[in-house]
């Protein structure tokens, strides 16, 4: 079966550069979410969007921006990165409204800040 | 005090026992509940998920979920070493815009040895 696509896999930036991670949800998942795992930590919600809009918003900086497109992919842009940006990011989806539904996670972008 | 709570680890037990992990939730409101296996570097992967009051098996894996007590444990029977990984508990909001969030704890260490 399909699954949550992430790319890219592994991405290595400089301080103060930009990056942005691609996520394609599971066909015909409407709803799409961003974690944030640094090393030894548990995943931290940074955004979510339900049919292109955003449904919620956690611990994601200012720098950090977020959209779902027609075709329910998503981009996490990320800017002036920070050493303390390093960390995996991870997509998941779902399907709206559906509380037994779990989410499936996407292999994750290992992202390295040098 | 986080809103997920993993008994500390790290938890060791031999080849064939019992693994016993357990959760807690601060959150009374809370539906729908995750076991999320994790080895290093990798995405969390789905193992069990929970809803209804009582026990739910599935292989060797039995979640048990108690919502008066807000607590929800994960068993493995016949453990494997390949069961030896990071075991994070996952609570799913069910409220407004926040729906689909989950928020983990911070995950329970297991190795099964020989």
């Amino acid at each position: 079966a399909a699954g949550v696509i992430q790319s890219p896999r592994h991405l290595i930036k400089e301080k103060r550069e930009t990056a942005t991670l691609k996520c394609y949800p599971i066909p015909r998942h409407d709803t799409v979410y961003w974690y944030q795992q640094g090393p030894g930590q548990d995943p931290q919600f940074l955004i979510s969007f339900y049919e292109k809009m955003q449904s919620d918003k956690g611990s994601i900086p200012d720098r950090f921006s977020a959209q779902q497109f027609s075709d329910y992919h998503s981009e996490l842009n990320m800017s002036s990165l920070e050493l303390g940006d390093s960390a995996l990011y991870f997509c998941a989806s779902s399907l709206w409204g559906n509380s037994n539904q779990p989410q499936h996670f996407g292999d994750g972008t290992r992202l390295s800040i040098l | 005090q986080k809103e997920v709570e993993q008994n500390s680890g790290p938890l060791s037990v031999p080849e064939g026992a019992i693994a016993s992990l357990n959760c807690t939730y601060s959150d009374r409101g809370s539906q729908s509940f995750f076991w999320y296996r994790q080895y290093s570097g990798k995405s969390p992967e789905l193992i069990m998920f929970i809803y209804s009051n009582g026990d739910k098996e599935d292989g060797r894996f039995t979640a048990q979920l108690n919502k008066a007590s807000q607590y929800v444990s994960l068993l493995i029977r016949d453990s494997q070493p390949s069961d030896s990984a990071t075991y994070l508990c996952a609570v799913m909001s069910a409220g407004g815009t926040s729906y689909g969030k989950l928020t983990f704890g911070q995950g329970t260490i297991l190795t099964v040895h020989p």
